[in-house]
């Protein structure tokens, strides 16, 4: 039953390292999104794909990048992870809205980012 | 001022209790409201999606949507230990430059006590 899928949920790397943050849809959806979340801040848009090879910035881009390579695919890269991006990494995937309707957001179960 | 404001907590009640949980919206133009409940080392997950003003129930939860006074409220009733997790307001339509976005609440955490 699971829908989307981050592959892992807890990893341990080191400041400097390149980070990769896997998230794999299994619901056809055209929109997938990453977000971190911290205590205090509450969840921050990080990027999000609207279709296949497209990206946007969201609110907190600096220091990340992302590939959309396939339609259920979306991935998170930390080029140098740095002590700040220690955080609990969150994907979400969610069907076009066309001209109305909500973002309604189906969310994998996280994965927990600590560099040291 | 914050786009959605939604006190952390936490909030601590007695199985049984009725638990109600609150945001406010600063910009009118904001359409859809959603209710998220997120259990701990777990992504959220969509509770409730309400449209309009006025309540909306699903089994023991209920959405409250006041677009004049921009507040909107879930409320629990019979609330179960399985209840206590974090409760996210999300709040999605146009804002000021005319942009769909999604707006999150920072979450109240609640515990049922048994």
């Amino acid at each position: 039953d699971v829908k989307v899928t981050q592959s892992s949920r807890y990893l341990v790397k080191r400041t400097g390292e390149k980070v990769f943050l896997e998230c794999v849809q299994d619901m056809d959806h055209e929109n997938m999104f990453w977000y971190r979340q911290d205590p205090g801040l509450g969840l921050r848009l990080i990027y999000f794909s609207y279709d296949v090879k497209m990206k946007e910035k969201g609110d907190i881009p600096e220091g990340y990048s992302v590939s959309r390579e396939k339609k259920e695919r979306f991935s998170l890269i930390l080029e140098s992870a740095s002590t700040n991006q220690t955080s609990m990494y969150l994907c979400a995937s969610s069907a076009s809205q066309g001209s109305g309707g909500a973002n309604v957001l189906t969310f994998g179960a996280g994965s927990r980012l600590t560099v040291l | 001022q914050k786009e959605v404001e939604q006190d952390p907590g936490p909030l601590s009640v007695p199985e049984g209790a009725i638990v109600s949980l609150n945001c406010t919206y600063s910009n009118s133009a904001f359409q859809y409201f959603m209710w998220y409940r997120q259990y701990s080392r777990k992504g959220p997950e969509l509770l409730m999606y309400t449209y309009s003003s006025g309540n909306k129930e699903d089994g023991r939860f209920t959405a409250q949507v006041d677009k004049s006074s921009k507040y909107i409220s879930l409320f629990i009733r019979d609330s179960q230990p399985s209840d206590s997790a974090t409760y996210l307001c999300a709040i999605w339509g146009r804002n000021a430059g005319n942009n769909r976005k999604l707006i999150w609440g920072l979450g109240t955490s609640l515990a049922v006590n048994p």
